[in-house]
């Protein structure tokens, strides 16, 4: 069955660095989304992305963050200057034709902890 | 907005027993998804079950089934013959079906219910 991959599964980072966060969403979706999960809490919505552009984006997701699809099949979230409040799990999630009822499929999502 | 409400933080079953996780919604459309997520302890989010609004025939799959009460704004989840793997944090989740609002289909999440299954 075709899956949503992420990379790193796990990085720790210093406060104020840069960190990008990889994704291969499922070949042929056309929406492409991050969310984020701090530890205990529930899944928040940062971003949705379709036709090369976001199309939706959370209060969190303010001027730090930042995404793109630079080659047709990566999908990536870069963090900027990092904060220690940054420390989640970001779950990478695509999926097919809306009028085709297609669900939305998390990869198994890239903990990030910032020391 | 949409918000999705589940209202037990914590349920615990006995192995081969029925559990019954609950979820309340708040919407103003019409057409929509629900779904179920499960996510274990290595926080993976694997979809458990979906149901479309417009179908008034609840959902299974395999011992997992839900409750969908449109009118009431509720859809819950049954898990039949509960083992031991089934222990895990259980999401329920809404997705509009059109793009109204802004939406963009995003998934709206409730806060979970952390299912312990006792042997």
């Amino acid at each position: 069955e075709p899956e949503v991959t992420q990379t790193p599964s796990h990085q720790v980072t210093q406060m104020g660095q840069e960190v990008i966060l990889r994704c291969v969403p499922i070949s042929n979706h056309l929406y492409f989304y991050w969310y984020r999960q701090i530890l205990g809490q529930k899944v928040e919505f940062l971003v949705s992305f379709y036709n090369n552009e976001i199309s939706e984006k959370s209060e969190i997701f303010d001027d730090q963050f930042s995404v793109e699809r630079p080659d047709g099949s990566n999908f990536t979230l870069k963090i900027r200057s990092t904060k220690l409040e940054d420390s989640a799990m970001y779950f990478c999630a695509s999926s097919g034709f809306i009028s085709s009822g297609n669900t939305i499929y998390f990869g198994e999502g890239s903990w990030l902890t910032v020391v | 907005a949409q918000t999705v409400t589940q209202s037990q933080p914590e349920m615990s079953v006995q192995e081969a027993e029925t559990v019954t996780l609950s979820c309340t919604y708040d919407t103003s459309e019409s057409d929509y998804y629900l779904f179920w997520y499960k996510q274990p302890p290595s926080r993976q989010m694997i979809l458990v079950i979906r149901q479309e609004a417009y179908k008034q025939q609840n959902a299974t799959e395999n011992r997992f089934s839900v409750n969908f009460q449109k009118a009431a704004k509720s859809f819950s989840l049954k898990i039949s013959d509960s083992q031991l793997g089934d222990a895990a944090m259980y999401f329920c989740a809404y997705r509009p079906l059109f793009n109204s609002g802004g939406s963009n289909y995003k998934l709206t999440f409730g806060k979970g219910t952390l299912l312990t299954v006792n042997p």
